[in-house]
């Protein structure tokens, strides 16, 4: 089936540094969503993207679908401690109707 | 006013025992999901119902089952529970209509259910 390949895994980064992770996949994806989980919440909806090549903004974060459809990159800007959370790719091919596929996510954590 | 929301919160029980987890969404969505996050924080998709209707069902043992009485609500209900069920449970909700919609999933709070 398809997988999804995020890193790094973990990232510990000092206050006002800049962050990127990424997610690969083995197959093309037709949309590419970055959640941010809080400890003890839910995934929360940060950027969605829809289109090949595609660049959305949301403040400081900047996300990017790969114009290969099998990659999305996600970058954060001048980190802040409330940024520490657990980041998660989520993708979407053919096939199954709504049926997201999850990276297993990158920890952040920021040194004030 | 929240969008999607669950109870309880913190389940905990004895293996065996049978337990239901409820979830609402007042996103007028058409599409609900549950996923299961285990202690690795990996999450994959359970169930799927779009309308009422069960559209995805993933390999999920059959003590596990879910009821949509209406577009607003799924709960999902487990029977007999084992040890390994302990895991947290998210319900999700997304536009069921064709488009890129269909794809933002909103969700829940979690359910933290321990299986002693």
């Amino acid at each position: 089936g398809q997988q999804l390949n995020q890193s790094p895994q973990s990232m510990f980064i000092q206050e006002g540094e800049d962050v990127s992770m990424n997610c690969t996949s083995s197959s093309i994806f037709n949309t590419w969503l970055w959640y941010k989980q809080d400890p003890g919440e839910g995934p929360v909806l940060l950027i969605a993207l829809y289109k090949a090549g595609e660049l959305t903004s949301n403040g400081r974060l900047t996300a990017q679908f790969g114009i290969t459809r099998k990659d999305s990159f996600l970058n954060i800007s001048a980190s802040i401690p409330s940024d520490v959370g657990i980041y998660f790719c989520a993708g979407r091919g053919g096939g199954s109707q709504g049926n997201l596929i999850f990276g297993k996510g990158t920890k952040l954590s920021v040194k004030p | 006013d929240t969008a999607v929301s669950q109870t309880p919160k913190y389940l905990v029980t004895q293996m065996g025992n049978d337990k239901s987890i409820k979830c609402e969404q007042n996103l007028g969505h058409d599409t609900m999901y549950w996923y299961k996050q285990d202690s690795k924080k990996f999450l994959k998709i359970m169930f799927s119902y779009n309308n009422k209707e069960l559209i995805i069902n993933e390999t999920v043992p059959n003590r596990f089952s879910p009821k949509s009485p209406d577009k607003a609500h799924l709960n999902l209900h487990i029977n007999s529970l084992e040890l390994g069920d302990s895991a947290v449970y998210f319900c999700a909700s997304s536009h069921g209509d064709r488009g890129f919609r269909r794809e933002t999933q909103y969700f829940g709070p979690g359910t933290r259910l321990l299986v002693l």
